[in-house]
């Protein structure tokens, strides 16, 4: 069975710093990895995608790497803004052809200016 | 808008009632998911179709729940007499294989029971 962890559960930061969320997962067979934000009480934004086969991904200020022998992901988030206060989801697809993802608990993010 | 919708987004009902929920996928996306959110945790399965095909059902989805997507467009996600753990967010997500399978999520149902 696939578990995903994510430390920190939350996390509180001034304006302007970089800061990395971990990602770790139990089953290094995966196929896929997704980043997702999620405002409070809303459904989840697709951040970044990262393929198996890939080490890293980026989209703007975010950047997500890819360590599958060891079971590790991490968000990267250049120079943090109040507006990237949500809460931070990582999930693992195991096969193309097993739908489900497998998401953790997600790391909270408050950026205060 | 182009993305997932999900009506209603918030159901409010009674111990013992049946409601039901549709999910539109984005169009051409030919997987459709369906998840459960409770506060705090991440998103668990619940089941997914290809087209009209049930192809994976999750332990959560009790006898009690069932969900269909008869012509492979939306899907309906129904909870035959609800109890008062099926109070959640019900998220349903659509994914195709050009797009490497990338789950899009639409609002999400907010379901309390009473």
């Amino acid at each position: 069975k696939q578990e995903v962890t994510q430390i920190p559960a939350a996390l509180s930061v001034p304006e302007g710093e970089n800061l990395v969320l971990n990602c770790s997962f139990t089953d290094s067979a995966i196929y896929n990895l997704q980043w997702f934000r999620q405002d409070p009480g809303k459904g989840l934004t697709s951040l970044l995608l990262i393929q198996s086969s890939q080490r890293e991904q980026t989209s703007g200020r975010l950047n997500a790497s890819l360590d599958k022998s060891s079971g590790r992901s991490t968000l990267y988030i250049a120079a943090s803004q109040p507006g990237d206060s949500a809460t931070y989801l990582c999930a693992v697809k195991r096969g193309s052809t097993l739908g489900r993802l497998y998401f953790g608990r997600g790391t909270q993010l408050t950026v205060w200016p | 808008d182009t993305g997932v919708s999900q009506d209603p987004r918030h159901k409010i009902t009674k111990r013992g009632q049946n409601v039901t929920f549709r999910c539109d996928p984005i169009s051409e996306h030919n997987r459709l998911y369906w998840y459960r959110q409770t506060l705090g945790q991440g998103p668990e399965f619940l089941t997914y179709f290809q087209n009209e095909a049930q192809l994976e059902k999750s332990r959560l989805l009790s006898d009690r729940f069932s969900a269909e997507r008869p012509k492979g467009s939306f899907s309906t996600l129904e909870i035959q007499r609800t109890e008062q753990g099926d109070s959640a967010m019900y998220l349903c997500a659509s994914s195709f294989a050009g797009d490497a399978y990338e789950q899009y999520f639409g609002p999400g149902t907010r379901l309390t029971v009473t």
